[in-house]
């Protein structure tokens, strides 16, 4: 089945550590994208990638980092200097840039 | 800055109901325009997704519109289900200084009544 798939489903991170969650797609998407949710505040972009190798700050950057070497792989660091990582975190990916979209089932970080 | 807006932010409806969700936005410069819902939880399902050149999309019984001119998509929900509960969100694609922008709307909370 074609689609993107994010794990881990839940993470937990403790103070001053870094944590990664995948991102993975077989769509043969060029684009790949992350964003953050949280209650009451609606979805923001945090980084994307148009292609291999390349990738944009979105509007939230700070305290997270990504690497993109393969096309089909965007994954997410949550780095130490995010102070307030608890989050729902979404991945998603297109065609190009500016086409349609499609979402992974989320990964949901908690600070313990 | 480019603002994205969905009217009302939550509805409660019985069921039978058409619907319509409305989405704002103030730059008219968009590539395209995608309506999707969220279940409490869970990812992110896309329902239509309107080209810039495109004016409206139908899907079984969803339809959503695109005016530019006036900043504003509507979405269309005819004979609500208690299925169609969920999170209602537009985004947008936008090119201000030639690079993308993606901007999700506020969201409108849809409750169908049984």
């Amino acid at each position: 089945d074609g689609g993107i798939t994010q794990s881990p489903k839940y993470l937990f991170r403790k103070e001053g550590q870094n944590v990664t969650m995948s991102c993975e797609q077989n769509l043969n998407h060029d684009a790949m994208y992350w964003y953050r949710q949280d209650p009451g505040q609606g979805l923001r972009l945090i980084y994307y990638s148009q292609i291999v190798n390349d990738f944009q700050k979105g509007d939230i950057a700070e305290g997270y980092s990504v690497s993109r070497e393969k096309k089909e792989s965007f994954p997410l660091t949550v780095t130490s200097a995010q102070k307030n990582p608890t989050a729902f975190y979404l991945c998603a990916s297109s065609i190009f840039g500016d086409t349609e979209a499609f979402f992974g089932q989320g990964t949901r970080l908690t600070v313990v | 800055k480019q603002e994205v807006t969905q009217i009302p932010a939550a509805l409660s409806v019985p069921e039978g109901e058409n619907l319509v969700l409305n989405c704002s936005f103030t730059d008219s410069a968009i590539y395209n325009l995608q309506w999707f819902r969220q279940d409490p939880g869970k990812g992110l399902t896309s329902l239509l997704l309107i080209q810039s050149s495109q004016r409206e999309q139908t899907s079984g019984r969803l339809n959503a519109s695109l005016d530019k001119s006036s900043g504003r998509s509507t979405l269309y929900i005819a004979a609500s289900q208690p299925g169609d509960s969920a999170t209602y969100l537009c985004h947008l694609v936008v090119s201000p200084s030639g690079t993308y922008k993606y901007i999700f709307g506020t969201g409108t909370r849809l409750k169908v009544l049984a």
